[in-house]
């Protein structure tokens, strides 16, 4: 099946410093991302829907000014989460659209766990 | 009330067992349907789509039943290595999915 890489998989950070992921569709082009996240012990939450060349939308609840979406191309997404705080540590995951055969099918990144000090 | 809920469980079975899962869904508009599998600590994959007459891989069997908005997975003849997180997914007819929280398995010797 398609890969999506996510970058980095793991990093932690002092509360109140911004942080990058990036998830990149290996050998296929992605016509959407998706970023979720994912606490423990709780099922996998949609933030944000980002096609490539425009704005993201965010699902209810998210802030857009905090999480920072920029899909600058067909093949990479970035999430920055800006000012992180304790309780925005979790396990982020993408997942890009448009390798499969099926319109709908999604294929995830391995995630990134950030843990905010 | 959860668009998409499934029995956390977890669900502990010998191996060689048959077990099956429960997932009810909340959104009569919906018009795909996965099971993903989800270990620790790792992105969930897909296992397989469900499909309205029921479809079956190997030892997984779907079932998808649109009157009562409710799917199933069965597995058979269980093995250690299908210890896992089970995700029951639907998709919102704007084409995002929507996961339910998962049934654990743990299969022991």
């Amino acid at each position: 099946g398609a890969v999506v890489s996510q970058h980095p998989s793991r990093v932690i950070c002092k509360s109140g410093t911004s942080v990058k992921i990036e998830c990149r569709s290996l050998d296929f082009q992605a016509t959407t991302m998706f970023w979720y996240r994912q606490f423990p012990k709780q099922s996998l939450m949609l933030m944000a829907t980002s096609n490539e060349g425009s704005k993201a939308t965010y699902e209810q609840g998210v802030e857009k000014d905090k999480f920072l979406i920029n899909h600058a191309s067909l093949t990479l997404s970035t999430l920055t989460v800006t000012s992180a705080h304790p309780e925005d540590s979790s396990f982020y995951i993408c997942s890009a659209r448009g390798g499969g055969l099926a319109p709908d099918e999604q294929f995830f990144g391995p995630g990134t766990r950030l843990t905010v000090l | 009330r959860k668009e998409v809920e499934q029995d956390p469980g977890p669900f502990n079975v010998p191996e060689g067992a048959t077990v099956a899962f429960n997932c009810t869904y909340s959104n009569s508009a919906s018009q795909s349907f996965f099971w993903y599998r989800q270990d620790c600590r790792k992105e969930p994959k897909l296992l397989m789509s469900v499909y309205s007459s029921g479809n079956e891989d190997g030892r997984f069997t779907a079932q998808l039943n649109r009157a009562s908005q409710y799917i199933s997975l069965l597995i058979r003849d269980s093995k250690l290595s299908d210890s896992a997180t089970y995700l029951c997914v639907v998709n919102r007819p704007t084409d995002k999915l929507i996961f339910g929280t998962g049934t654990r398995l743990q299969v022991f010797p």
